[in-house]
């Protein structure tokens, strides 16, 4: 089955810590995405990737770094400078728009639940 | 960047049909119109997407006025299930970015 694999399901982050959160998709999809989500709140932008070797900053991105070494992965890292860390975090991907009217639907994981011990 | 406006909640019962505006007064000549659904830790699921008139697939329908300053999603007879966020996104078509801006959704309770 394609899809979007998150992994781990729930994360705990020590004071000082650094943790990476795994994102895999199989859809062959171009662009990948990093979100963050407080309780009762919407999704925020952290980062995101339109192609490999390429990614620019969302909304939140201080205190976190991502890559982009291949097309299938986009692995996220909460560094020890992000003061709150805990949240969901929901990793997202999808095809390239194409053509003037093109908007291609976001594909989503089912998130990892981070927080502090 | 096209903002949306949306109730924060709304409540309703199973079997009837429910309706969420969705504000979106900037919205540019060449944006579609996304819905998604989130049920509690989950991520956000793909419903339904169009760009003017009426779009309908076996989930849902949504109705666009020719302005396309505003949308309606509709879901027929709701059930149990249906209790979940959603969210009405437009397409962000500015020229150094391909992302799309979550706003905090409706909260859709159904009861029995």
């Amino acid at each position: 089955d394609g899809g979007i694999t998150q992994s781990p399901k729930y994360l705990f982050r020590k004071e000082g810590q650094n943790v990476t959160l795994s994102c895999e998709q199989n859809l062959n999809h171009d662009a990948m995405y990093w979100y963050r989500q407080d309780p009762g709140q919407g999704l925020r932008l952290i980062y995101y990737s339109q192609i490999v070797n390429d990614f620019q900053k969302g909304d939140i991105a201080e205190g976190y770094s991502v890559s982009r070494e291949k097309k299938e992965s986009f692995p996220l890292t909460v560094t020890s400078a992000q003061k709150n860390p805990t949240a969901f975090y929901l990793c997202a991907s999808k095809f390239a728009d194409s053509g003037t009217y093109s908007n291609q639907p976001q594909h989503f994981g089912d998130g990892t639940r981070l927080s502090i011990l | 960047l096209a903002k949306t406006t949306q109730p924060i909640s709304m409540d309703s019962y199973e079997g009837q049909e429910v309706n969420i505006t969705c504000s979106h007064n900037n919205i540019a000549t060449n944006d579609y119109i996304t819905w998604y659904q989130q049920f509690p830790s989950q991520g956000p699921r793909f419903i339904i997407q169009g760009y003017k008139t009426k779009v309908t697939n076996e989930v849902a329908s949504l109705f666009i006025p020719a302005d396309r300053k505003s949308s309606t999603l509709s879901l027929p007879r709701v059930s149990l299930s249906d209790t979940a966020v959603y969210y009405c996104l437009v397409g962000d078509r500015s020229s150094s970015a391909s992302k799309i801006i979550f706003g905090s959704g409706t909260r859709l309770s159904i009861r029995p």
